[in-house]
C-alpha cells in the first residue's frame, strides 16, 4: 500500500470546519483513499473513502486532487467529540489486504 | 451497520497466566479478521491476519507461540496471550473486512501485573 503523510497535530475551534490534509504521492491507480479516526481508548471508526471523485456522507467530505496525490478530509462543523486521531490510509478496495496505519493527525477541537 | 464486538474491554492478569480475547462479528460473516496492538501514544500495529478455518498469518516480529489466534467460525476469532508478562500490557484491537473497508472492535485493555 502507498505511504501517506499527515501533519502530527491540528487545532480547530468548535463549530468551525476542520480541514485535515493527507499526501499520498505514490498512490496507485487502483488504490482508494480511506479515512478513519480513533477517539481515545476506542477502536478506529470508519469515516469515508474515495477513489478520485469527491465524496460526502453524514460525517464528512473527502476532497481528492485531480492528480490523486493528496486529499483533504473536511469536518464541516467540528464539535468537541470530534477530537481524535485521524488516519489517512490508501489501499485497494474490496480486498482482504491488511490495513496499515501511519501516525495520523491528532485533531483537537477547542471550545 | 456492521458491528464487531470485542470482549473483555479490560482485563488485569498476573504475570505468567494466559488471557483470551474474543472478537465477534454480530451481523455479518467475517472470513478474515485482523488483530492489532497499540502501545500508549503510538499508532496501531498489525499483529496477525486471521482466516477462518486456517492458520493465522503473523507479522514479522510477532511470536506466534505467544499470541495464539483461532478463527474457528465465520463470526468468531480469538486471541490468546500466553504466559503474559508486563511488557505485553497494551491495547488490543480486532477488525473485520467489509465491502467498504474495515470495521473495528472497541478494543481490550490488557494489564499484566
Amino acid at each position: 500500500d502507498a505511504k501517506t503523510t499527515q501533519p502530527p497535530s491540528m487545532d480547530c475551534a468548535e463549530g468551525r470546519a476542520a480541514n485535515l490534509p493527507c499526501n499520498h504521492s505514490t498512490i496507485s491507480g487502483n488504490e482508494y483513499v480511506y479515512w478513519y479516526r480513533q477517539i481515545h481508548s476506542q477502536g478506529p471508526q470508519y469515516i469515508i473513502h474515495g477513489l478520485k471523485n469527491n465524496e460526502t456522507n453524514e460525517m464528512a467530505s473527502l476532497i481528492i486532487t485531480e492528480d490523486r496525490k493528496s486529499s483533504t478530509l473536511i469536518l464541516p462543523h467540528a464539535t468537541l467529540r470530534d477530537t481524535a486521531v485521524y488516519y489517512c490510509i490508501v489501499r485497494v478496495e474490496g480486498s482482504n489486504y491488511k490495513l496499515t496505519f501511519g501516525k495520523g493527525t491528532l485533531l483537537t477541537v477547542n471550545p | 451497520g456492521a458491528v464487531v464486538s470485542q470482549h473483555p474491554s479490560r482485563v488485569i492478569c498476573k504475570s505468567g497466566t494466559s488471557v483470551k480475547i474474543e472478537c465477534r462479528s454480530l451481523d455479518f460473516q467475517a472470513t478474515t479478521m485482523f488483530w492489532y496492538r497499540q502501545f500508549p501514544k503510538q499508532s496501531l500495529m498489525l499483529m496477525a491476519t486471521s482466516n477462518e478455518g486456517s492458520k493465522a498469518t503473523y507479522e514479522q516480529g510477532v511470536e506466534k507461540d505467544k499470541f495464539l489466534i483461532n478463527h474457528a467460525s465465520l463470526t468468531l476469532s480469538t486471541l490468546t496471550v500466553t504466559s503474559a508478562h508486563p511488557e505485553d500490557s497494551s491495547f488490543y484491537i480486532c477488525s473485520a473486512t467489509m465491502s467498504y473497508g474495515y470495521t473495528f472492535g472497541s478494543g481490550t485493555r490488557l494489564t499484566v501485573v
